[in-house]
């Protein structure tokens, strides 16, 4: 079956420490999102990645950084310059930019502060 | 520039009845639309969407949504409500062609979808 894989479901950070959160795809999907998720504020785009080795910062970059080596990888690192990582995190992708087609997600990975 | 604005952040109704979640959006280009249902602690299911063919489109479980222009609104409707639709539904736009929003969506804040027996 095809689909976007995130890894862990749950994480959790201790204060000053670097995560990195897993998304794979086995859908030959060139563009690829991450995306933030709190209460009563939809979605918020960090980071998206239109081919390999090229990403773009989305609305909300500031303390992650991300990185496109391989088609079907975009590893989100969360990093301790995030001061308020607690969220819902979302990856997700589509065929190509062209944007009337539309973003398939994976089922996201929840992180908390230890 | 896009947004979404979705009117009411919670909606509640009966089994069987009809199910209206609003969305309007803002876009300085035509836009693609897209309303997406996300169960608890899972990712987010596309239920329709509409590029511009027509105006009334149809989605899984039942729903679907009209795009009205003039309104700028695309809303999402069921005639009759099941305790499975319980979930969270989100209003997408992305630009149709060219600009700094091409290619990227833009979401609402989500409506949660109430259903009582």
């Amino acid at each position: 079956d095809g689909g976007i894989t995130q890894s862990p479901k749950y994480l959790f950070r201790k204060e000053g420490q670097n995560v990195t959160l897993s998304c794979e795809q086995n859908l030959n999907h060139d563009a690829m999102y991450w995306y933030r998720q709190d209460p009563g504020q939809g979605l918020r785009l960090i980071y998206y990645s239109q081919i390999v080795n090229d990403f773009q910062k989305g609305d909300i970059a500031e303390g992650y950084s991300v990185s496109r080596e391989k088609k079907e990888s975009f590893p989100l690192t969360v990093t301790s310059a995030q001061k308020n990582p607690t969220a819902f995190y979302l990856c997700a992708s589509k065929e190509h930019t062209n944007s009337n087609q539309p973003q398939h997600f994976g089922d996201g990975t929840r992180l908390s502060i230890l | 520039a896009q947004s979404v604005t979705q009117l009411g952040s919670h909606v509640s109704v009966s089994e069987g009845a009809l199910v209206l979640l609003r969305c309007n959006y803002s876009s300085s280009v035509p836009p693609y639309l897209f309303w997406y249902v996300q169960y608890p602690n899972q990712g987010l299911q596309l239920l329709l969407k509409y590029t511009s063919a027509a105006t009334l489109v149809k989605g899984i479980n039942g729903f679907e949504a009209e795009f009205k222009k003039s309104e700028t609104s695309f809303h999402l409707t069921k005639p009759s409500a099941h305790m499975s639709d319980a979930a969270e539904y989100f209003c997408a736009v992305s630009a149709a062609w060219g600009g700094t929003s091409y290619g990227k969506l833009t979401f609402g804040q989500g409506t949660i979808l109430t259903v009582h027996p």
